[in-house]
């Protein structure tokens, strides 16, 4: 299994564009997650989905962002319009529910300039 | 407000000695606890969990130790080696393996490895 796919892998792009990150999680997996990591709040759960349906997007930080999983195997975060403050790693994971946890993809470098 | 603390951003130990990791928490509803550890341009890796129905469990040369009352517990890396420079991430949910409510994490500890 390849893992969790994420990409791009780097993105930089101008305040007011429109951004989507794009995760393939491991088949059979039924939780997608996104994180996103910044210097200051650490890793912060954005949203997860459970068999493709949001369950939960308490922590999505304002409607700028939105989350969707159209099939079990492709998940995409997209912010628009983009800001500077939104530059951080975001990470997609996905999980089966077990008690191992989560296995992260690399993670995508987005700035905002 | 962090329900998980980690509140030493770094910790540099000596090649061969024990490294101590440590990480608080607040919600007294919180009954696994996990840590990963995170190398550069890599996401987060699993590396080993504790339930609250245990206060220790070892997996090699990490140990981790689990305090309930104290809300309190710590990853033990023996000996330590270079390539347990990372961060380490202490993570937290009411559910194992955080499936169902999503993992609580701490901002990491920057583990250094001096030779």
């Amino acid at each position: 299994d390849a893992g969790v796919i994420q990409s791009p892998r780097h993105e930089v792009t101008e305040m007011g564009q429109e951004v989507t990150l794009r995760c393939k999680p491991i088949s059979g997996h039924d939780y997608l997650f996104w994180y996103r990591q910044t210097m200051m709040r650490g890793l912060e759960l954005l949203i997860y989905f459970n068999n493709n349906v949001p369950i939960d997007d308490s922590g999505m930080p304002e409607d700028r962002f939105s989350a969707k999983m159209p099939n079990a195997s492709f998940s995409t975060l997209k912010i628009q319009p983009s800001e500077p403050r939104d530059s951080a790693v975001y990470f997609c994971a996905s999980s089966p529910g077990t008690r191992y946890g989560y296995t992260f993809g690399s993670g995508t470098r987005l700035t905002v300039v | 407000d962090q329900q998980v603390k980690q509140n030493s951003p770094s910790l540099s130990v000596q090649e061969g000695r024990i490294s101590i990791l440590n990480c608080d928490y607040t919600n007294s509803m919180f009954d696994y606890f996990l840590w990963y550890k995170k190398y550069p341009a890599e996401g987060p890796t699993f590396l080993i969990s504790i339930s609250s129905i245990k206060d220790k469990n070892e997996d090699g040369r990490f140990t981790v130790f689990l305090n309930k009352s104290a809300k309190h517990l710590s990853l033990h890396i023996v000996p330590s080696q270079p390539g347990d420079s990372a961060v380490y991430f202490c993570a937290a949910s009411q559910k194992p393996g955080g499936g169902a409510d999503g993992l609580t994490f701490g901002k990491g500890t920057h583990l250094i490895i001096q030779p």
